[in-house]
């Protein structure tokens, strides 16, 4: 079965510049987070889907970020304009609500590098 | 204000014995624990978890003890091995809003040497 995927790998921009991470959660689940992790403030979490619905999106740090679902298998994070301080790994998350279903399975992250 | 810490950042631990990595959390409605395991360039990867009703979980190599009068868990993993090494994270889980949501720590460099 296919894991949680998500593009790019990695991806450099220069400031200024609009930037688009893609996430495909594991198919059934209908959970979507989004985290970032850094050195100084390691994983947090900025938004999650329930359902395709935005629950929660207190962590998202700026204006300049947005995130969206427009169907279970698709979730995109933009950043616009991107900043040097938005250089982090970005990870996707999904998890299912069923019976123990509260690990969330993360796919390999977004490597971002603004300059 | 960090509800759940992981006060060493890394731990060095010779093939074949123990390795104990500990976590602490704050908030009591916390009800569900997990230990995730993260290798470079790799997304975090679940490994095991706790019910707040249990104190201990086992499988194979590892177990998750859960101390809750003392807000206190641990993860052991015996014998250790080299490809062990890896950054180990403490995940808490609590039904905030409509979603579990985990709050994780800063992480444990875990060390295994040959």
């Amino acid at each position: 079965d296919a894991g949680v995927i998500q593009s790019p790998r990695h991806e450099v921009t220069e400031m200024g510049q609009e930037v688009t991470l893609r996430c495909k959660p594991i198919s059934g689940h209908n959970s979507l987070f989004w985290y970032r992790q850094t050195m100084m403030r390691g994983l947090e979490l900025l938004i999650y889907f329930n359902n395709n619905v935005p629950i929660d999106d207190s962590g998202m740090p700026e204006d300049r970020f947005s995130a969206k679902m427009p169907n279970a298998s698709f979730s995109t994070l933009k950043i616009q304009p991107s900043e040097p301080r938005d250089s982090a790994v970005y990870f996707c998350a999904s998890s299912s609500r069923g019976a123990g279903g509260y690990e969330q399975y993360f796919g390999p992250g977004t490597r971002l590098t603004v300059t | 204000d960090q509800q759940v810490k992981q006060n060493s950042p890394s731990l060095s631990v010779q093939e074949g014995r123990i390795s104990i990595l500990n976590c602490d959390y704050t908030n009591s409605m916390f009800d569900y624990f997990l230990w995730y395991k993260k290798y470079p360039a790799e997304g975090p990867t679940f490994l095991i978890s706790i019910s707040s009703i249990k104190d201990k979980n086992e499988d194979g190599r590892f177990t998750v003890f859960l101390n809750k009068s003392a807000k206190h868990l641990s993860l052991h993993i015996v014998p250790s091995q080299p490809g062990d090494s890896a950054v180990y994270f403490c995940a808490a889980s609590g039904l905030f809003g409509s979603a579990r949501q985990l709050t994780f720590g800063s992480g444990t460099q875990l060390t295994v040497l040959p």
